[in-house]
């Protein structure tokens, strides 16, 4: 079995601080790994996602976010928040299993107020 | 990017009543579609894989016979909820995978309530 989890609950940071999120997986196979972001009243976008090669990847606005396989980690940073990251972040894995089935787990999701 | 729609966005059902949800990839085909359940404070639980001229398949813990789901078209998936109960009260949610599967792109989401 896979799952995802998530140390952060509830995160609050002033603008302009630095964030990382916490996420960790657990499963024996190969792996595709993503953080989504759903904006207040919006549905889940794409932030980035990790499939192979370099082990720090680039999203968008600013995000970013390493594997790390060793700590089975895919923590998400960002150097400086910004107001309107305000959100709620979900980490989430792809477990390739026998049959090229794959499913998709969601760790509990993590959200981040940032104060002006 | 690719665009996945819900409809309906909301619904209010009496309790014993069936509701159908529709999932739609808008300018790509999904062969598969997933079915998502989000509990208030809670994450995404993913309910059943829809696969379009075969059954779903479901996942542990989910009745099948309660969530019906029918993948009619390569870019249409649906789900009844039967007999519906207040318990059954949540945030719908699916997607289709694009880009050779690895990539999810999400609806926005059905808010079922049941009186």
């Amino acid at each position: 079995a896979q799952s995802v989890s998530q140390h952060n609950h509830h995160v609050i940071l002033s603008e302009a601080a630095s964030l990382e999120l916490g996420c960790n997986y657990s499963y024996g196979g190969t792996v595709n790994l993503f953080w989504y972001v759903q904006y207040p009243g919006q549905h889940l976008q794409l932030l980035l996602k990790y499939f192979s090669g370099d082990p720090l990847v680039k999203g968008i606005k600013g995000f970013e976010a390493e594997f790390i396989k060793s700590k089975f980690s895919f923590n998400l940073r960002k150097p400086s928040v910004q107001w309107s990251d305000t959100a709620e972040y979900f980490c989430a894995v792809n477990g390739v299993f026998s049959g090229g089935y794959q499913k998709v787990t969601f760790g509990t999701g993590t959200k981040l107020q940032v104060i002006p | 990017g690719a665009v996945v729609s819900q409809h309906p966005s909301r619904v209010i059902c009496k309790s014993g009543t069936s509701v159908k949800i529709e999932c739609r990839s808008l300018d790509f085909q999904a062969t598969t579609m997933f079915w998502y359940r989000q509990f208030p404070k809670q994450s995404l639980m993913l309910m059943a894989t829809s696969n379009e001229g075969s059954k779903a398949t479901y996942e542990q813990g989910v009745e099948k016979d309660k969530f019906l789901i029918n993948h009619a078209s390569l870019t249409l998936s649906t789900l009844t909820v039967t007999s519906a109960h207040p318990e059954d009260s949540s945030f719908y949610i699916c997607s289709a995978p694009w880009a050779g599967g690895e990539t999810q792109y999400f609806g926005p989401g059905t808010r079922l309530l049941v009186l």
